[in-house]
């Protein structure tokens, strides 16, 4: 098993430019999250989604979006990126219900300049 | 929602000894207490968990502690080694939140050869 995969590792974007940050999951996980973590900082929680087709607001979900449309991945959207944005996102997942773990994937550094 | 709270934000130990960190938590029905060790530039991963039936639980020279009473949970490692060093956090399920983590904001641990 692969695990949990982000893509890109790192980007670079411009001021008012959009991306999409990908992640994918192939151990039949239900829930699956987008953190984000500023410089010496915690993990704050942008989205998340329990199962495909759905999914809810964390703590700071200005300015992004998701969707799910399958089991496995859970794509993460910057529409008209922002110096704030700037920061090292995670995506994670778990199967709740039956053991709670999150596991989480390398992670993708996002500049925005 | 949850409301988990981390202290100390940074701690420094010599080699060998033992360190420390301590976790409180506001929701009296939350059910599942992970803590996660990231490395500098790395993704957080689980260390040790432990559910609210269960007081401590040991895994060779970490322990976690939890007071469901006084809702507060303590990470300890014995035995400090300079591996050890990175950022630790906490985190809470809270009852009625299937699946989703609250995160503690992190203790930076140096351990001095």
């Amino acid at each position: 098993n692969a695990g949990v995969t982000q893509t890109p590792k790192f980007r670079i974007l411009k001021i008012g430019q959009s991306m999409t940050l990908q992640c994918a999951q192939d151990m039949n996980h239900n829930y699956m999250y987008w953190y984000r973590q500023d410089p010496g900082m915690g993990l704050k929680l942008i989205y998340y989604s329990v199962g495909a087709g759905i999914t809810d607001k964390g703590e700071v979900p200005n300015g992004y979006n998701v969707s799910r449309s399958t089991t496995e991945d859970f794509p993460l959207r910057l529409e008209l990126a922002a110096p704030s944005q700037t920061s090292v996102y995670f995506c994670a997942s778990s199967y709740a219900g039956l053991n709670d773990e999150q596991f989480f994937g390398p992670g993708t550094r996002l500049t925005v300049l | 929602g949850e409301n988990v709270e981390q202290h100390p934000s940074t701690l420094s130990v010599q080699e060998g000894d033992s360190a420390v960190i301590k976790c409180t938590y506001s929701d009296s029905a939350s059910n599942y207490f992970p803590w996660y060790k990231q490395e500098l530039g790395k993704r957080p991963q689980l260390i040790i968990d432990i559910r609210s039936n269960v007081g401590e639980k040991k895994d060779q020279r970490i322990a976690v502690t939890l007071n469901k009473t006084a809702k507060h949970f303590s990470l300890h490692i014995t035995e400090t080694q300079p591996e050890d060093s990175a950022v630790y956090f906490c985190a809470a399920k809270g009852g009625s939140t299937l699946g989703r983590l609250y995160f503690g904001r992190g203790t930076q641990l140096t351990v001095w050869p």
